[in-house]
């Protein structure tokens, strides 16, 4: 079992649709969660952060923590092209050793 | 203010060629980091650095080899390439105080034949 999971999709929605992108782990030492957005042929940049369980809304992006049943989700509102892209989870016990899922590529469409 | 920057942007090498990944940060960050990313893989951990002089293994150092001299500077080393070294690199350096914001560079592209 990998120690972080994630759907490499590939996903593909309209324009205006909300996206549920999701991630589950194994780690019960993880206390903080991450979203990175990579767009094509360039690195990952920080979306979205989350410490130990809860919501975080940024905008027309939200994630979501849920510890007990070690499950994170990133949900997108409003879903624009300009966010098509892979999105890419992380998570860290707090040391500098944080572990990535394979990333979800999005596709939104016109 | 440049950020993280990576040089080269492609590389192909042979089997058994050795090469040095080039990262510089222009934020005066202490932590420095190198990743692999293989397709549906996600992104691997290869060796870290919290200071001049200060490094350590990531999850997957074997074949590589790293140095810190500089607060700018964190070279990655190839010894011996081998196809499994095929990847795209990336380097990325945070601060002290935001720990969970990593700011990564463009990215090498490898390949080995």
């Amino acid at each position: 079992q990998k120690e972080v999971e994630q759907d490499p999709g590939p996903l593909s929605v309209p324009e205006g649709a909300i996206v549920s992108l999701n991630c589950t782990y194994s780690n019960s030492a993880f206390q903080y969660f991450m979203w990175y957005r990579q767009y094509s042929r360039k690195g990952p940049e920080l979306l979205m952060y989350t410490y130990s369980s809860g919501n975080k809304e940024d905008g027309r992006f939200t994630a979501q923590v849920d510890k007990s049943s070690k499950y994170i989700s990133l949900f997108i509102r409003d879903s624009q092209p300009s966010d098509s892209a892979t999105y890419l989870c992380a998570m860290s016990a707090g040391n500098n050793d944080m572990r990535f899922g394979a990333g979800t590529r999005l596709t939104v469409k016109p | 203010n440049a950020g993280v920057t990576q040089t080269p942007k492609f590389r192909i090498l042979k089997i058994g060629q050795s090469m040095t990944l080039q990262c510089t940060q222009d934020m005066n960050h202490n932590y420095m980091y190198w990743y692999r990313q293989d397709p549906g893989m996600g992104l691997k951990l290869i060796y870290y650095s919290v200071g001049a002089g200060i490094t350590d293994k990531g999850e997957v150092p074997n074949g590589y080899n790293v140095s810190r001299s500089t607060t700018e500077d964190f070279p990655l080393r190839l010894e011996l390439a081998a196809p499994s070294q095929t990847s795209v690199y990336f380097c990325a350096s945070r601060g002290l105080a935001t720990w969970e914001t990593q700011y990564f560079g463009p990215g090498t592209r490898l390949l080995v034949l």
